[in-house]
């Protein structure tokens, strides 16, 4: 089936960093790909909508200039938090869709992110 | 405003009988539906779909029943395993409008040896 990649799995940064998610869709072309942000015991919150060739679409609330999505190419869309504080510490998850009829939406394996 | 709810927070079972868990959504313009499971720390993985054309999708252990006109759905495990034990994920979308996907809050199941 279809995998999506995601990397790294684990970071941990200091206050005021930068860190850089990837996603990439490792045997089909990905137009759309999805963040999310998962806080404890919720749900999965979207982040925003990427589409390759153009600027994302963010959620009402989510800081543009604070999570920077960039999807340079069919099988790649990063996910750049900037100036990372505490707060932002998180699971981040990408997915992307594989297309067709179904619409399926085929998942990273989320990026824990620690910031001291 | 929720769109899609997963009223039960968690759901315990004993191993060997049926797991129900239930998703209710508000927007009539979602046609198509989906449960994801997810392990801690990982991302979730899809486990069956339904198209609003169907009321029910089998494939293996796992039902999901839909009933539009109440807007619910259900999915079905039977028989639990204990390998079942995860956060259960209902989402919906609308095919021919597809900028995003809705989650429910999850249902965590814990099947019990």
């Amino acid at each position: 089936g279809a995998v999506v990649s995601q990397h790294p799995s684990r970071v941990i940064c200091k206050s005021g960093t930068s860190v850089k998610i990837e996603c990439r869709s490792l045997d089909f072309q990905a137009t759309t790909m999805f963040w999310y942000r998962q806080f404890p015991k919720q749900s999965l919150m979207l982040m925003a909508t990427s589409n390759e060739g153009s600027k994302a679409t963010y959620e009402q609330g989510v800081e543009k200039d604070k999570f920077l999505i960039n999807h340079a190419s069919l099988t790649l869309s990063t996910l750049t938090v900037t100036s990372a504080h505490p707060e932002d510490s998180s699971f981040y998850i990408c997915s992307a869709l594989s297309g067709g009829a179904t619409g399926e939406l085929f998942f990273g394996e989320g990026s824990r992110l620690t910031v001291l | 405003d929720q769109q899609v709810k997963q009223n039960s927070p968690s759901l315990s079972v004993q191993e060997g009988r049926i797991s129900i868990l239930n998703c209710d959504y508000t927007n009539s313009m979602f046609d198509y539906f989906l449960w994801y499971k997810k392990y801690p720390a990982e991302g979730p993985t899809f486990l069956i779909s339904i198209s609003s054309i169907k009321d029910k999708n089998e494939d293996g252990r796992f039902t999901v029943f839909l009933n539009k006109s109440a807007k619910h759905l259900s999915l079905h495990i039977v028989p639990s395993q204990p390998g079942d034990s995860a956060v259960y994920f209902c989402a919906a979308s609308q095919q021919t409008s597809y900028d995003k996907v809705i989650f429910g809050p999850g249902t965590s199941l814990s099947v019990i040896p």
